[in-house]
């Protein structure tokens, strides 16, 4: 069983719309919780960590339910400038580090 | 500030031959990682760093080495290339173990072995 698993999309939505996405993982000992994010062909780079009480960070908001070991990304007010794949990363232990293969999400004009 | 760098960008190996990727960060970060990423699958640890002369190794290590002689730098050195190392290979740092979540990438090195 993978460690973090995310439906790969892809998610094609119109601009303005909200989106969600969720992601699992397997081990219950995880204890941080990230949202990457990766253009077509770039470098992953940090969108927003997950805290336990959830979190909002302008048009994006991050939840955790460790009973169900699921996080959530929530997009509101959808920009083209948001088309991206979305990585899930869990950390558990010191250092692993496990990321999901990512949610590939298109805003439409 | 530059941030991670990473040469080449684009590499293309015969199998067999050896090279080395480099790495270079100018944040003072202790902490240093090689992944790979591939179709279909996460990113996945090679080897990291916590501290100069502190090495370790990831997930999928075999085939690889690595060295941090200095606290900016962490080449990573492909032994004998196979076509299974045909990936892109990001390098990271963060500040500290402790913040190993929140990572800075490079831009990425694309290698195809053949």
């Amino acid at each position: 069983r993978k460690e973090v698993e995310q439906d790969p999309g892809p998610f094609n939505v119109p601009e303005g719309a909200t989106v969600a996405f969720n992601c699992t993982y397997s081990n219950s000992a995880s204890q941080s919780f990230f949202w990457y994010r990766q253009d077509c062909r770039k470098e992953p780079k940090l969108l927003m960590s997950v805290y336990s009480s959830g979190n909002e960070d302008g048009r994006f908001t991050a939840q955790l339910n460790r009973a169900s070991q699921y996080i959530s990304l929530l997009i509101r007010d959808s920009k083209l400038s948001d088309s991206a794949t979305y990585l899930c990363v869990v950390l558990t232990g010191a250092n692993n580090l496990f990321f999901g293969t990512g949610t590939r999400l298109t805003v439409i004009p | 500030n530059a941030g991670v760098t990473q040469t080449p960008k684009f590499q293309v190996l015969k199998t067999g031959q050896s090279m080395t990727l480099q790495c270079a960060q100018d944040m003072n970060h202790e902490y240093m990682s090689w992944y790979r990423q591939d179709p279909g699958m996460g990113l996945r640890l090679i080897h990291y760093s916590v501290g100069a002369g502190i090495t370790d190794q990831g997930e999928v290590p075999n085939g690889y080495n690595v060295s941090r002689s200095t606290t900016e730098d962490f080449p990573l050195r492909l032994l004998s290339a196979a076509p299974s190392q045909t990936s892109v290979y990001f390098c990271a740092s963060s500040y500290s173990r402790a913040g190993v979540g929140e990572q800075y990438f490079g831009p990425g090195t694309r290698l195809t072995v053949t």
